[in-house]
């Protein structure tokens, strides 16, 4: 089956410095991977996706990398701010073309101090 | 535009009975997929409709069901609840972009089954 983990469940961050928030996953076919945000008493929410013919994407404030050798993910984000307080999940698609059933990680818990 | 609507919020069940959830996606797409989300085993997938048709199924078993109308809204049916199923179920809407979908998720609906 489909594995896709989390190297720490919490992470705790200053207001201002960078989190790096890494995944690793087992299925070497997966070819299209999503970072989500999960504010409490919401729905994820959509950060930045990468697909497996690249190794780094970059969004505003966010940056992505993949490394597909030791099947690795990690969401950086800058400047943390307060607003970045969540859980956050990598999700892959198992191969398949298109994300329409991803499979998740169980998270991260980001808390930004002021 | 709006955006994905799940109903009811949220539902609290008694075991044996059976629920039925909602979800509306966003105008234009017409994939929806379903997941469950769980302290224990976090964001799992259901399965997925197109064109009120299914094209892929998780690991769950049959009392979990679903359909899509033509409009593209989709419910999912639980019956015989059991108490594990009390979750956060989460629909997904799904916007196709060349080889990836991506995944734009309504705040889903607390289930909880007692």
């Amino acid at each position: 089956g489909e594995s896709v983990g989390l190297h720490l469940p919490t992470l705790s961050v200053q207001e201002g410095d960078n989190s790096i928030i890494n995944c690793a996953y087992s299925n070497s076919a997966s070819d299209y991977f999503i970072w989500y945000k999960q504010e409490s008493g919401k729905g994820p929410q959509f950060i930045i996706d990468i697909r497996s013919n690249m190794d780094k994407r970059q969004g505003q404030r966010v940056t992505v990398l993949l490394n597909k050798t030791v099947k690795h993910l990690s969401l950086q984000i800058a400047a943390t701010q307060p607003g970045d307080s969540a859980v956050y999940f990598c999700a892959e698609n198992g191969g398949q073309t298109g994300a329409n059933n991803l499979f998740f990680g169980t998270g991260t818990r980001l808390t930004v101090i002021p | 535009k709006a955006g994905v609507t799940q109903t009811p919020r949220y539902l609290i069940k008694t075991r044996g009975q059976q629920v039925t959830l909602s979800c509306s996606p966003i105008s234009g797409h017409r994939s929806v997929s379903w997941y469950q989300q769980t302290p224990g085993q976090g964001l799992q997938f259901l399965f997925e409709y197109f064109s009120e048709t299914q094209r892929n199924k998780g690991n769950f078993p049959g009392r979990f069901s679903g359909r899509q109308f033509s409009n593209s809204r989709s419910e999912m049916n639980v019956s015989t609840l059991e108490l594990g199923d009390s979750a956060l179920y989460l629909c997904a809407s799904n916007h196709m972009t060349g080889a990836n979908t991506e995944a734009f998720f309504g705040q889903g609906t607390r289930l909880t089954v007692v």
